[in-house]
């Protein structure tokens, strides 16, 4: 099973500044997926953000933004702009292309904006 | 965007007796469906993989006699925890790939379903 780490399990910024949270993970894998999902006290799991191995380029969605290193196995996961709607417990994701269906989720990290 | 509609979204159930959570996929369909637990504070367990027509997948550990999945259409899965004990008091969280033939198609994910047995 491939294996996906968050070494922060928590989390703090002040709201309007930039945090970035760490992901890594293992794989023998050339060609994978990877994904941040959001998870607010409602417990409802959104998609922030995806981003295909293959693609060299980070992918962006809005204040939302990775730091993919694919030789460091590492996909961090930028907000820009924090505001208190982006409080919520945030799982880094692998899904790999190759074997199945199956996601793995990393621990997670409990992010805190401060007002 | 596709919609993955739980039901029900808590439940309170006594010790013994079984309940049953449904996990529909509201504008799309879903030959594979994902049934997670989440203890609180924590990741995310696959427990099993149901696929239509077929018997599911359970992942090591989980008792599949215990944890009973039925996707009998395309648009429905459902997860039934038999001769429930407080220890299977949980959070339950289903989930579907819209497009199932796109490889970075996401998952999305149901409400989830909070189980308290007492």
């Amino acid at each position: 099973a491939q294996t996906v780490t968050q070494s922060q399990p928590e989390m703090s910024v002040q709201e309007a500044e930039t945090v970035t949270l760490s992901c890594t993970y293992d794989t023998s894998e050339s060609d994978y997926y990877l994904f941040w999902y959001k998870q607010p006290p409602s417990r409802q799991m959104i998609l922030v953000i995806r981003q295909e191995a293959y693609k060299q380029q980070n992918a962006t969605e809005n204040r939302f933004s990775v730091n993919f290193q694919k030789a460091a196995k590492s996909f961090s996961l930028k907000i820009s702009d924090s505001q208190l709607g982006d409080a919520a417990m945030y799982f880094c994701a692998y899904r790999s292309a190759n074997t199945g269906n199956q996601f793995y989720f990393g621990t997670g990290t409990s992010l805190t904006v401060i007002p | 965007g596709a919609v993955v509609s739980q039901h029900p979204s808590w439940v309170i159930c006594k010790s013994g007796t079984s309940v049953k959570i449904e996990c529909r996929s509201l504008d799309f369909q879903a030959t594979t469906m994902f049934w997670y637990r989440q203890f609180p504070k924590q990741s995310l367990m696959l427990m099993a993989t149901s696929n239509e027509g077929s018997k599911a997948t359970y992942e090591q550990g989980v008792e599949k006699d215990k944890f009973l999945i039925n996707h009998a259409s395309l648009t429905l899965s459902t997860l039934t925890v038999t001769s429930a004990h407080p220890e299977d008091s949980s959070f339950y969280i289903c989930s579907a790939r819209e497009w199932e033939g796109r490889l970075n198609s996401p998952l999305h994910f149901g409400n989830g379903t909070r189980l308290t047995v007492t």
